[in-house]
């Protein structure tokens, strides 16, 4: 099955430093690469995804990048703000070809990175 | 996402008892998913549903079992609880809506103590 192995394990930047964080897989096969963001005592909530198709994503501060060659993607945030204090979590997941057609299965997580902004 | 609603918030238990952690969504999603959250080990995918008649072994179901009652009702039961079942579990929805992406959405999460 799917390994996602995710560091750093812990982040600490100053406020307006940028953070990266960084997810490699283990399963060729994998082609759909989500972020989730959990911040303190709430749900994780998608933030940004990529497709094996595409190699970077932008959406504002945050974009997502991929190299399939060697099986890494990497979460990249600008300008960082103390609200983006969370765990961020990556993960990753293949095509599945269903009586209803083809969608992505279940994903495999990280182990999460919890990313600490100062004042 | 209030439509994704877990029951109880909070449960402390003792070694070796039955317990259920309930799970009911309003979202309309056909796929179900049971996660636990422990410290430095993400997210593991205990269980999942595809459809009602779909129950799948997830990464680490040893020591759970589930239900799915209906497309809107997916059960965790832990048959003995033990203490390294203490952990924050969460249910999950997903759609497949967005080019099949799959997007999961999580309840607020249980945080359950095994003493």
């Amino acid at each position: 099955g799917e390994n996602v192995e995710q560091h750093p394990s812990t982040l600490s930047v100053q406020e307006g430093d940028s953070a990266v964080i960084k997810c490699t897989y283990s399963d060729s096969a994998s082609n759909y690469f989500p972020w989730y963001k959990q911040e303190l005592g709430k749900r994780p909530q998608l933030i940004i995804d990529i497709r094996s198709n595409v190699g970077e994503k932008k959406d504002q501060r945050i974009a997502v990048t991929l190299n399939k060659t060697a099986k890494h993607f990497s979460l990249h945030i600008t300008e960082t703000q103390p609200e983006d204090s969370a765990v961020y979590f990556c993960a990753a997941s293949s095509l599945l070809g269903t009586a209803g057609g083809t969608s992505y299965g279940k994903l495999t997580f990280g182990q999460g990175t919890i990313l600490t902004v100062h004042p | 996402d209030a439509d994704v609603t877990q029951t109880p918030r909070n449960r402390i238990t003792k070694t070796g008892k039955r317990i259920m952690l309930e799970c009911s969504q309003t979202k309309g999603h056909d796929r179900m998913y049971w996660y636990r959250q422990d410290p430095g080990l993400g997210l593991r995918l205990i269980y999942y549903s595809f459809d009602v008649k779909d129950i799948n072994k997830g990464e680490i179901s040893d020591g759970y079992s589930v239900s799915r009652q209906a497309q809107a009702k997916f059960s965790l039961s832990l048959e003995s609880a033990i203490p390294n079942q203490t952990a924050l579990y969460f249910c999950a929805t997903s759609d497949l809506g967005d080019g099949g992406k799959n997007i999961q959405y999580f309840g607020a999460g249980t945080r359950l103590s095994v003493l």
